[in-house]
């Protein structure tokens, strides 16, 4: 089975600008997570999504948004970039079986430097 | 509302000797828990859960952890390092009764193995 896919692995943007990053998570799972890594703030949670709504959000302003599609594939956008938004973004799937313990499975990340 | 604390950011430990990584919860509700580990330039791999079921939990690559309710803590401990073993390890506390793709992770402990 493949794992979480994540797109694209690496991508400079300047300040202002925006950008989207993909996820494709395990086949058979519906709920996708997306986590900003900092050296400094660490892990943080930024939302969840289950059958393309939004079911939980971090404390990250509204520049940072996501969706989910009908084949549970997420991405997620952030606008009008700044310096601190360089980050590692995790996404996380998970299956929500009922009995299930619901641990995350993580894709490689994509690695955003805003210059 | 759930916190989670890794005491030491960087351990270090010889080839063949125990590693022991603490991490400490605070939650309001039975928890759930999880360490994952992270090598470089990667995402998370799940190491073990504690869903509950038993308080000694085994994972993957010989680490197991202990849930100890009266000193809110879930140690990841490994009787004999590998040089493989070097990574960053992440405690996390499952936010909420039932499972969910919010987790909020402790700030991380870097393993360095010696030979």
């Amino acid at each position: 089975k493949a794992g979480v896919t994540q797109t694209p692995r690496y991508l400079i943007k300047t300040r202002g600008q925006q950008v989207t990053l993909s996820c494709s998570p395990i086949s058979g799972h519906r709920s996708v997570s997306w986590y900003q890594q900092t050296p400094g703030q660490g892990l943080q949670f930024l939302f969840e999504y289950f059958s393309e709504t939004q079911r939980n959000k971090g404390n990250f302003p509204g520049r940072f948004s996501g969706r989910q599609f009908s084949n549970s594939r997420s991405e997620m956008n952030v606008s009008t970039l700044e310096l601190g938004d360089s980050a590692l973004y995790l996404c996380a799937s998970r299956s929500r079986d009922r009995g299930n313990t619901g641990e995350l499975f993580f894709g490689e990340g994509s690695r955003l430097t805003v210059l | 509302a759930q916190s989670v604390t890794q005491l030491g950011s960087h351990v270090s430990v010889s080839e063949g000797a125990l590693v022991l990584l603490r991490c400490n919860y605070s939650s309001s509700v039975p928890p759930y828990l999880f360490w994952y580990v992270q090598y470089p330039n990667q995402g998370l791999q799940l190491l073990l859960k504690y869903t509950s079921a038993a308080t000694l939990v085994k994972g993957i690559n010989g680490f197991e952890a202990e849930f100890k309710k009266s000193e809110t803590s879930f140690h990841l401990t490994k009787p004999s390092a590998h040089m493989s073993d070097a990574a960053e390890y992440f405690c996390a506390v499952s936010v909420g009764l039932s499972n969910t793709g919010k987790l909020i992770f402790g700030q991380g402990t870097t393993l360095q193995v010696k030979p």
